[in-house]
This record gives structure tokens, C-alpha cells and sequence, in this order.
């Protein structure tokens, strides 16, 4: 079974960065099929795509967060990253990630659901 | 970017009952529609993908159908288990916007 997990601390303070690693368990980031996505939630509201990234490092971002968002992987730990940068009190929310889209050799965009998420884990944004 | 239009916001609803839930996109999106169904905070479950596709282990009162710019949800017989808010999501294209959620109350 996949299991996803995210870890970061839970306060951060405006202006700095929000750092966020998602551990992942019964799949290899390394085997290339997926992409690995990062997924807000504020609290009371709906939930907003952040951005995903593929352990050959092909990325890609929602255009609404301005460019303040850096995935990164790191295979050897089967782990991928969030950094989101320049933060205020509008990102504060359930962060989590999950797992998808499906990766195409082929080169097809990819528009896959998004199969298994982790638990989530809450960031406040406050002084 | 496709914007994604649920209704109803709020559903009562009595444990037995039909359920229908419709999504709505802006533009057509083909078959890229997936269905999730999320409890109290709790992570997002996959229910249904590619607008019709159930997700492996989801009972088959569950059911999804459309295509183009308009999809629905659709509980046969409403469990005890099954109130939760659910949100429907394009995958055609970033920023694979989710709709703002429904969420289903027992009456």
C-alpha cells in the first residue's frame, strides 16, 4: 500500500519560507510513473493544486503562487519537497501531498487523478 | 485557468437515498474529470477518475458520468459512512483546479 507522509513545522512566521518534505512508502519515487504533488487546504475552504515534480526534476507550478514555489526530490530518500517562499497569513492551511498525475514517456500531458495522499499537516503563517 | 462550478453547495440528505452531485467546467475538459471525497480534514479519497472510472475498492454504489463541461456524481443509496464534502477536479490541464466542495448532511 502507498503511503505519503508529511513533515515540517507547523508555525511559520510572514516574509520567511515554508519548508515541507513528504516521505513516501510502498512506491519508488525513482521508477519514473508518476509525478509527486504538493495540495493546500485553508482552513474552511476548498482545496488548490500547488505543483508537482518528477524525480527527472520536470516541474511544474500553479501560476496563481507566483512563482514563490520550489519542489524539489531527493530519490535517495524517497522523498520530494515544498518550499514556498515570501509567505503571509494566506498560506496558512493543510498542506498535503500525493501521488499523481501518472507520468507518460510518451511525452502526453499529464491528467491523471491524484491516486494516494498523505494524512496532511497544518502550517500557520502568524508572528 | 477552467473554473469548476459544484452544486449544491449543501446537501440533506436521509441515509437510502439517491444522491446526485453535479460539477460544471468552464470549458470542455474532455473525460479529464475525477471525483474525491474528503472527511472532516481528514486526506482527499480518490473515488472516481477519467469521469466514469471507479477508483479500485470503492463500493459501486458510487458512479460517475459526463463528459465535455458537465459531470455528475452519483450515490445510489446513501451509507451512514458516505456524508462528507466532496470535490470534483479537472486534469486537463494546470492548475487542475478542484470545484469549491459539496457537502452532504444527514437530514
Amino acid at each position: 500500500q502507498v503511503q505519503l507522509q508529511e513533515s515540517g513545522p507547523g508555525l511559520v512566521k510572514p516574509s520567511q519560507t515554508l519548508s515541507l518534505t513528504c516521505s513516501v512508502s510502498g512506491d519508488s519515487i525513482s521508477s519514473g510513473d508518476y509525478y509527486w504533488s504538493w495540495i493546500r487546504q485553508p482552513p474552511g475552504k476548498g482545496l488548490e493544486w500547488i505543483g508537482y515534480i518528477h524525480n527527472s526534476g520536470n516541474t511544474d507550478h500553479n501560476a496563481s503562487l507566483q512563482s514563490r514555489v520550489i519542489i524539489s526530490v531527493e530519490t535517495s530518500k524517497n522523498q520530494f519537497s515544498l518550499k514556498l517562499v515570501s509567505v503571509t497569513a494566506a498560506d496558512t492551511a493543510l498542506y498535503f501531498c500525493a501521488r499523481g498525475p501518472n507520468y507518460s514517456d510518451t511525452g502526453d500531458y499529464p491528467r491523471d487523478a491524484l491516486d494516494f495522499w498523505g494524512q496532511g499537516t497544518m502550517v500557520t503563517v502568524s508572528s | 485557468d477552467i473554473q469548476m462550478t459544484q452544486s449544491p453547495s449543501f446537501l440533506f440528505a436521509f441515509v437510502g437515498d439517491r444522491v446526485t452531485i453535479t460539477c460544471r467546467a468552464s470549458q470542455n475538459i474532455h473525460n479529464y474529470l475525477n471525483w474525491y471525497q474528503q472527511k472532516s480534514g481528514t486526506a482527499p479519497k480518490l473515488l472516481v477518475y477519467g469521469a466514469s472510472s471507479l477508483q479500485r475498492g470503492v463500493p459501486s454504489r458510487f458512479s460517475g458520468s459526463g463528459s465535455g463541461t458537465d459531470f455528475t456524481l452519483t450515490i445510489s443509496s446513501l451509507q451512514p459512512g458516505d456524508f462528507a464534502t466532496y470535490y470534483c477536479q479537472e486534469s486537463y490541464i494546470n492548475p487542475y483546479t478542484f470545484g469549491g466542495g459539496t457537502k452532504v448532511e444527514i437530514e
